[in-house]
């Protein structure tokens, strides 16, 4: 399979803490791209990083990527409880991970 | 306002009866996907097109049709509609795709049931 896989499956946390959710794929990428999803309803683009950078900032969203271990990992620091959703790595040709659900207890 | 508008939003049918879920972009993308999300097998891409006239497989087309006559319309045609249908259906769009830099915009969804 090329999907990004996202681990872990599920992330609770308290208010204010960061949380930390990482994805794995399996071929070679030009860009990685993650995405939220509310319960039911469409994903949203959050942020890109091509395969020449190795981080990237938007707002409380840092992601990193490591092309020589295929992987990426998105940090949402001072979570709030609207960040409650599932969020998805997806690879340039559009494949997407089963996606890590995280809630944010208030 | 830049977005994908799908259409219905909720849809029961009945096995065999032929319908279409429509898909519309506003933002002249040339990239138009569609997906099916089940839980615990995540998105996966039931067709896509490059541009109009250009339509392709992704990893789960059978029982589906898809046709691109516009730029701006990508309706996905279920001719014989299965209980193994039943799902929640997104339909995305992309300036030239993710390969150059940009991600999708997704519609809301389409919660079909087939009964």
């Amino acid at each position: 399979s090329q999907q990004g896989e996202e681990d872990p499956q599920a992330l609770s946390i308290q208010e204010g803490e960061n949380a930390t959710m990482n994805c794995s794929y399996k071929t070679s990428i030009n860009n990685l791209q993650w995405y939220r999803q509310n319960s039911g309803r469409g994903l949203v683009h959050l942020i890109l990083i091509r395969s020449n950078e190795r981080e990237k900032h938007s707002g409380r969203l840092r992601v990193t990527l490591d092309t020589s271990k295929k992987s990426s990992s998105l940090l949402i620091t001072a979570s709030r409880a609207a960040d409650t959703a599932s969020y998805f790595c997806a690879t340039d040709q559009f494949y997407f991970g089963t996606g890590t659900s995280l809630t944010v207890i208030p | 306002e830049a977005q994908v508008t799908q259409n219905p939003r909720y849809l029961i049918t009945v096995t065999g009866k032929k319908l279409t879920v429509t898909c519309s972009q506003n933002m002249n993308h040339e990239y138009m996907s569609w997906y099916r999300q089940d839980p615990g097998l995540g998105l996966r891409q039931i067709y896509y097109s490059m541009n109009v006239e250009v339509t392709d497989k992704g990893d789960v087309p059978e029982g589906y049709k898809v046709s691109r006559k516009e730029k701006r319309n990508f309706p996905l045609i279920l001719e014989s509609p299965s209980p193994n249908q039943t799902s929640l259906y997104f339909c995305a769009s992309s300036y030239t795709g993710a390969r150059v830099g940009y991600g999708y915009t997704f519609g809301s969804g389409t919660r079909l049931t087939v009964v």
